[in-house]
């Protein structure tokens, strides 16, 4: 099973709107983290948030906010008021086994693009 | 953040020459370091986790004779793409463990590889 699930291959917005990127994950460790990466069309991959499954609330960073529901095991990226600057490539990705855990495991990106 | 420099940016090279890759931690310590391939409009992918002092661990189907990876500080990983081919052209990424910023792994720019 795919641990990392991202269903969405391409989104559109219109700029100032927001947009949520869905991300579904499954594991049976009680411990993991979940994060969000931006991938440019330059290449480089810049973190944007991080969602702690023993995070009570859900986590926040400027524009970007984690939509985290863990009976449903989803951490929704949810940005606000988008930018003609947030087109890209978004990453899910999910560390299994708390502090001891060091791989990644990735979903296959959605790609924003906003549109003027 | 965490700042991640990679080096080169951009490679061309003849097949049958080897390249190196490196990859440093600019503003703090990385015990480990990871090494992922990217292929046009697809995810990344995980060829092997480098711990610092000890040999790395490679993924299934990747191999260690042709992708030498050493971790000789704790702010410095390269990557030699060995006797290049040219199905070895990819985007090459390299990310580095921060245990001090909630175990997230911060991205260097990437090397773009190309064998002619």
């Amino acid at each position: 099973a795919q641990k990392i699930t991202q269903t969405q291959p391409g989104m559109f917005v219109q700029e100032k709107e927001a947009v949520t990127l869905d991300c579904t994950y499954d594991t049976s460790d009680p411990s993991y983290g979940l994060f969000w990466y931006k991938q440019p069309s330059s290449g480089e991959m810049i973190f944007l948030i991080y969602q702690g499954s023993y995070d009570q609330q859900n986590a926040t960073e400027g524009r970007y906010s984690l939509n985290f529901q863990k009976a449903r095991k989803s951490a929704n990226l949810v940005i606000s008021a988008s930018q003609l600057g947030d087109s890209a490539m978004y990453f899910c990705a999910m560390r299994e086994g708390g502090n001891t855990g060091n791989q990644f495991y990735f979903g296959t990106g959605t790609s924003l693009t906003v549109i003027p | 953040g965490a700042v991640v420099s990679q080096h080169p940016s951009r490679v061309i090279c003849k097949s049958g020459t080897s390249v190196k890759i490196e990859c440093r931690s600019l503003d703090f310590q990385a015990t480990t370091m990871f090494w992922y391939r990217q292929f046009p409009k697809q995810s990344l992918m995980l060829m092997a986790t480098s711990n610092e002092g000890s040999k790395a661990t490679y993924e299934q189907g990747v191999e260690k004779d042709k992708f030498l990876i050493n971790h000789a500080s704790l702010t410095l990983s390269t990557l030699t793409v060995t006797s290049a081919h040219p199905e070895d052209s990819s985007f090459y990424i390299c990310a580095c463990l921060d245990r001090d910023r909630l175990e997230t792994q911060y991205f260097g720019p990437g090397t773009r590889l190309l064998v002619l």
